[in-house]
């Protein structure tokens, strides 16, 4: 499969606790994004790699969650302290110059 | 700002048409449409590139008017598995990062 992947699918964690999420581009795609969708809605832009370098962080985003993409390949999405706010879809989609492909998504419920 | 669609929802019956409209308040690079079915991820169908270049799936048909940064999605013939949620995602003008900002969505029902 050469598809977008993320792991895990699911997690359920309690308030407080810290998680993330790791998503593996299609390999010859050099921009990655992260989105978050809750039930209903669109998807929420996140932030946005080229390469290895985020060149771009939603200003909703809180200073609790991080992303890397080390080397320009995977990337992880960590959230700090998580709160109940923060259960939602998370997607990771991949280019490589217009279209964006999406993974099946990290789905995080916080308890 | 987050673009607005239209209709909110839709039923058809199989073989019938369908057009889905969204509108941005600002000057647009790109629009990008994408189908969502309950639980799955979203799928590309198709992009709209300012200058008028077209990338998607041979059986969808989409439009962009670039002086009323309008997109619409026509959809002819509809089968069931059309069934789902649309989204139009947004790229503003001069961006060329493809952050995509999407509409609220608008859910589509084909019944037999």
């Amino acid at each position: 499969d050469t598809g977008v992947s993320q792991n895990p699918r699911h997690k359920i964690t309690k308030r407080g606790q810290n998680v993330t999420f790791r998503c593996d581009p299609i390999s010859e795609h050099n921009r990655l994004y992260w989105y978050r969708q809750t039930l209903g809605q669109g998807p929420e832009f996140l932030t946005y790699f080229q390469n290895e370098a985020q060149l771009e962080k939603s200003r909703l985003l809180s200073d609790r969650f991080s992303a890397e993409r080390p080397k320009g390949s995977f990337s992880t999405l960590e959230i700090q302290r998580t709160e109940q706010g923060d259960s939602a879809m998370y997607l990771c989609a991949s280019s490589s110059r217009y279209e964006q492909f999406f993974g099946p998504g990290t789905r995080l419920t916080v308890l | 700002q987050q673009p607005v669609q239209s209709p909110q929802a839709v039923i058809l019956r199989e073989g019938e048409d369908a057009v889905i409209n969204c509108s941005s308040s600002k000057a647009l690079y790109s629009v990008h449409w994408y189908r969502q079915k309950h639980g799955e991820a979203p799928v590309f169908l198709m992009i709209l590139l300012k200058g008028g270049e077209q990338k998607g799936h041979e059986k969808i048909s989409a439009s962009f008017n670039e002086k009323k940064q309008q997109s619409s999605l026509y959809l002819t013939a509809s089968q069931l598995s059309y069934s789902g949620t649309y989204f139009c995602g947004t790229e503003d003008f001069p961006s060329n990062t493809g952050k995509l900002i999407f509409g609220q969505g608008t859910t589509l029902q084909v019944k037999p």
